[in-house]
């Protein structure tokens, strides 16, 4: 069965940056895009951006450009994202989940279980 | 971006009541709207896509209907397993961008 399973949680002081990593299993790794999700305040949820393993093509939020690196590591069935320049606003539950297809709508069907980051001093 | 406005922000329903939620698009996204349970504690989950499809193991009394800018989610008969955020989600155009949820609690 697909899992995607994520690091655990952090916490982190203001300025300093932060990796997180999931690893996907249970299905071909390379055959779907990857999308990486923020909550906060236990609320709302915003999409940050996506990379395909394939190719390591990438999509970005533009609010999220410069604060977020997606890679992935296809050895290892497992995609990366790395948050900079940490402040308060980047508190939040991290998920990762995959983006499936079916011709014509996408939609994300498996989620990870998400990483919980706290940036304080 | 695409800016989905979902109601009600809360709401209370009885063992068996049917609710919907509404999901307004800012503009047209051609039934690319996909539906999010999310418990508490929990990861979202989907049920609906392409804005009436049922996924995969969701119970038959969760549906999606919609057009346009305009879609809802029902859920003809609460059951306690039911409360939990639910959002709304269009995939039609770049940034992907979700509703703000609706936390359906049993009454």
């Amino acid at each position: 069965q697909v899992k995607l399973l994520q690091s655990g949680a952090a916490l982190v002081k203001p300025g300093a940056s932060v990796k997180m990593s999931c690893k996907a299993s249970g299905y071909t790794f390379t055959d779907y895009w990857v999308s990486w999700v923020k909550q906060s305040h236990g609320k709302s949820l915003e999409w940050i951006g996506e990379i395909y393993p394939n190719s390591g093509a990438t999509n970005f939020n533009e609010k999220f450009k410069g604060k977020a690196t997606l890679t992935v590591d296809k050895s290892t069935s497992t995609a990366y994202m790395e948050l900079s320049r940490l402040t308060s606003e980047d508190s939040a539950i991290y998920y990762c989940t995959r983006l499936d297809y079916d011709g014509t709508y996408y939609y994300f069907d498996y989620w990870g279980q998400g990483v919980m980051v706290t940036v304080s001093s | 971006d695409i800016q989905m406005t979902q109601s009600p922000a809360s709401l209370s329903a009885s063992l068996g009541e049917t609710v919907s939620i509404e999901c307004l698009a800012s503009e047209g996204i051609s039934n690319d709207l996909a539906w999010y349970q999310q418990k508490s504690g929990k990861s979202p989950q989907l049920l609906i896509y392409a804005a009436s499809r049922l996924q995969d193991g969701v119970p038959s009394r969760f549906s999606g209907s919609g057009s346009g800018t305009r879609y809802s989610l029902k859920i003809s008969g609460m059951q306690p397993e039911d409360e939990a955020d639910y959002f709304c989600q269009q995939s039609y155009k770049y940034p992907y961008t979700f509703g703000a949820g609706t936390k359906l609690e049993l009454k």
